[in-house]
C-alpha cells in the first residue's frame, strides 16, 4: 500500500541536541512537506520542497533543516538553535499540480507523526 | 496571504444530530479544499477534497460544500455518532503557491 511514514513515533531530546525525524514516501508525489503542530493552534508550516534537490522556508523555519536528495525522503532536522522544539511533527506529501484532478480525495496525504519532547 | 478560519472552535452535540462546520478563508482564488479529521495523538486523514471547479463532494454522511464567491466551505455530518469525535480541519491550496493553509480546526465531541 502506498503512503508515508514518519519515524520515530516518538522522540526524546536533550537541550542542546539535535534530531533528525525521517520521512519517507512511496506515493511517487513531487513535492514533500513538513508541518509543526502545538496544542490549540493549526498545522504551521516549517519547510517544503516541490522537487528533488530543492526546497524552501515556511513559516517558521528558524531552527530547522531538511534536504531533499531522493523524491522519496525528506528528513527533517530540529537543531539545538530550535527553542521550544516539544511539539507534534507532521509530514505531507502531494502530486504535481498537473495531476491534482487524478489524486482522488488524497491531493494532500499525511503520515503518522513523530512526537518530539526535549527533556 | 491566504488565512484559513473554522468555526466553531470546539462543538459538542448528543448523538444522532445533523451539524455543520463552518470553513471560511480570505482570497477566493484557490485550487482545491480539503477536509480532514485527526483523532488524538495520530496524523491527518482525508475526508473530502474539491477541486475548485467543484461545488460539493460527497462520502457516505458527509457532504462537503465550496462557494469561491464567499470563500466559505461548510462539512455536513448527517446523523453524528460517538465515533465521529475528532478534530475537523480544513485546508486551502491558493493559487499561485500551491502551498496549502490550514484553519485551526474544529474540534468534536459526539456523546450518545
Amino acid at each position: 500500500d502506498g503512503g508515508i511514514t514518519q519515524s520515530p513515533k516518538y522522540l526524546f531530546r536533550k537541550e542542546g541536541q539535535n534530531v533528525t525525524l525521517s520521512c519517507e514516501q512511496n506515493l511517487n508525489h513531487d513535492a514533500m512537506y513538513w508541518y509543526r503542530q502545538d496544542p490549540g493552534q493549526g498545522l504551521r508550516l516549517i519547510y517544503y520542497s516541490q522537487i528533488v534537490n530543492d526546497f524552501q522556508k515556511g513559516d517558521i523555519a528558524e531552527g530547522y533543516s531538511v534536504s531533499r536528495e531522493k523524491k522519496e525522503s525528506f528528513p527533517l532536522t530540529v537543531t539545538s538553535a530550535q527553542k521550544n522544539p516539544t511539539a507534534f511533527y507532521l509530514c505531507a506529501s502531494s502530486p504535481h499540480p498537473g495531476d491534482w484532478m487524478l489524486a482522488g480525495a488524497n491531493v494532500l496525504t499525511f503520515g503518522a507523526g513523530s512526537r518530539l519532547t526535549v527533556l | 496571504k491566504q488565512e484559513v478560519t473554522q468555526i466553531p472552535a470546539a462543538l459538542s452535540v448528543p448523538e444522532g444530530e445533523n451539524l455543520v462546520l463552518n470553513c471560511s478563508f480570505t482570497d477566493s482564488a484557490i485550487y482545491n479544499l480539503q477536509w480532514f479529521r485527526q483523532d488524538p495523538g495520530k496524523g491527518l486523514t482525508s475526508l473530502l477534497l474539491i477541486q475548485s471547479s467543484q461545488r460539493e463532494q460527497t462520502s457516505g454522511r458527509l457532504n462537503a460544500s465550496l462557494d469561491k464567491s464567499s470563500g466559505r466551505s461548510t462539512l455536513y455530518i448527517a446523523a453524528s455518532q460517538p465515533g465521529d469525535s475528532a478534530t475537523y480541519l480544513c485546508a486551502v491550496k491558493s493559487g499561485g503557491s500551491y502551498i496549502p493553509t490550514f484553519g485551526r480546526g474544529t474540534s468534536l465531541i459526539v456523546h450518545p
